[in-house]
Formats: structure tokens, C-alpha cells, sequence
């Protein structure tokens, strides 16, 4: 069984378009996260979420909007896509974020805007 | 605000050769620090953790301590594998927040 799971892995739509990334742990875990992965490998926390409640809110355009039905899933909707939003997105979650709590990422989705 | 600085790469080793990749990071207080690996095409995943000074994590024969006078957390291998060429991350858990490094990409060649 897949512990975080993503759908989908890879995306290619054009400009201006809108689309999601579904993310699912069936760890029972409270805490989930979204990255964003740029070309130089660079990770970025965008958003995180305890419990569905949003604790962590990077600076990122509202055009992205997540979304948490319940704690076991973190969806990501991005509205009018640019160029530049190509890039991987990884889910994660942990059980909290305590000391030493670590974290449990997705395969990631390849998102190519073009 | 907290960072991970990493030595930039690419790396790249023979096989059986010895790694070190240097991580630094500022925050305050007693952050929890770690290594993660990321192997192409897959999400990143825990190599070791170290959760207060001089605490060593290790795992599949990598090491990192946990520097506190320093605030360093170094990665070192004895002998790479063509195995692990993967990009590795440096990481750091302040409050509720993981912040990476930039990521340092190693190649072994055979």
C-alpha cells in the first residue's frame, strides 16, 4: 500500500487553464504539506494543513487553492495556470510536528504548462 | 528566519570513493535536522535523522552529526555505490515548519 499517494503523476495543459492535484495518506497522520520542486531541485513549502486547518501559508499567488475534506486528503487547485507554475508538486504528510517527526512525501506530479 | 544552506553540486565520485556534503542551518532554538534522498523520478524519502547536539543518525552506511557549536550537520559515506547517486537534502524541523536546503546532486560513476 501506497502511504502517500498522488494523482496525477504527470500533467500537461495549456496557459490559462484550470487544474487539480489530489493527494491521499493513509497513515493516519495529522499533518499534510504541499511542495513545489523547481528545475534546480529546489524545494519550497507552499501550504500545510493540521487536522484541516491551515497552519502554513507561504507566499504563493492565490491563484492556488487547497483544499482539505478531511485530514487524510490535501487537494491543490490551481486556477489560471502560467507558464511558470511548471514545475514537481509533492505531498506529504507527518504525523505532527514535533521533535524528530519527519516527514512522508508522494512520488510528485510533473506539471507542464505550456 | 530558518535556512539550510548546502554545498552546491553536482558531485561526482567513483565507485568506493569517501562522501561528505556539508549542510549548515540557522534557527532558533534546538531544531530536529535531517538527510533526506530523493532517486530519480521518485518523491524524497528519510535517509537519517538527529534530533539534539552530538546525536549521530545514521542508515545504509551514511552519517551525519548533529553539530551544535557549529550548526553544521554533515552527510559522509565511507564508500559510495553507483546506488546512490540521488539528490540529497538537507532539512531542519523549527516549530512546526521543515525547511530543506537547496538539495546537492551526487553521481558515482563505476
Amino acid at each position: 500500500d501506497t502511504a502517500v499517494s498522488q494523482t496525477p503523476k504527470y500533467l500537461v495543459t495549456q496557459m490559462g487553464n484550470d487544474k487539480s492535484i489530489k493527494c491521499e495518506q493513509n497513515l493516519g497522520h495529522d499533518t499534510m504539506y504541499w511542495y513545489k520542486q523547481d528545475s534546480k531541485k529546489f524545494l519550497k513549502i507552499m501550504f500545510s494543513y493540521n487536522n484541516k486547518e491551515l497552519i502554513i501559508n507561504e507566499t504563493v499567488p492565490n491563484r492556488f487553492s487547497p483544499k482539505s475534506p478531511d485530514k487524510a486528503h490535501l487537494n491543490l487547485h490551481i486556477n489560471s495556470l502560467e507558464l511558470g507554475d511548471s514545475a514537481v508538486y509533492f505531498c506529504a504528510s507527518s504525523q505532527g510536528a514535533g521533535i524528530g517527526e519527519k516527514l512522508f512525501f508522494g512520488s510528485g506530479t510533473q506539471l507542464s504548462v505550456l | 528566519g530558518d535556512s539550510v544552506t548546502q554545498m552546491e553540486g553536482p558531485v561526482t565520485l567513483s565507485e568506493e570513493a569517501f562522501l561528505t556534503i556539508n549542510c549548515t542551518y540557522t534557527a532558533t532554538g534546538y531544531p530536529s535536522l535531517f538527510w533526506y534522498v530523493q532517486y530519480p523520478g521518485e518523491g524524497l524519502q528519510l535517509l537519517l535523522k538527529a534530533t539534539k547536539a552530538d546525536d549521530k543518525g545514521s542508515n545504509k552506511g551514511f552519517e551525519a552529526t548533529y553539530r551544535k557549536e557549529t550548526t553544521s550537520f554533515h552527510l559522509e559515506k565511507g564508500s559510495v555505490q553507483v546506488s546512490d547517486s540521488a539528490v540529497y537534502f538537507c532539512a531542519l524541523l523549527a516549530g512546526q515548519n521543515f525547511v530543506f536546503g537547496p538539495g546537492t546532486r551526487l553521481s558515482v560513476l563505476p
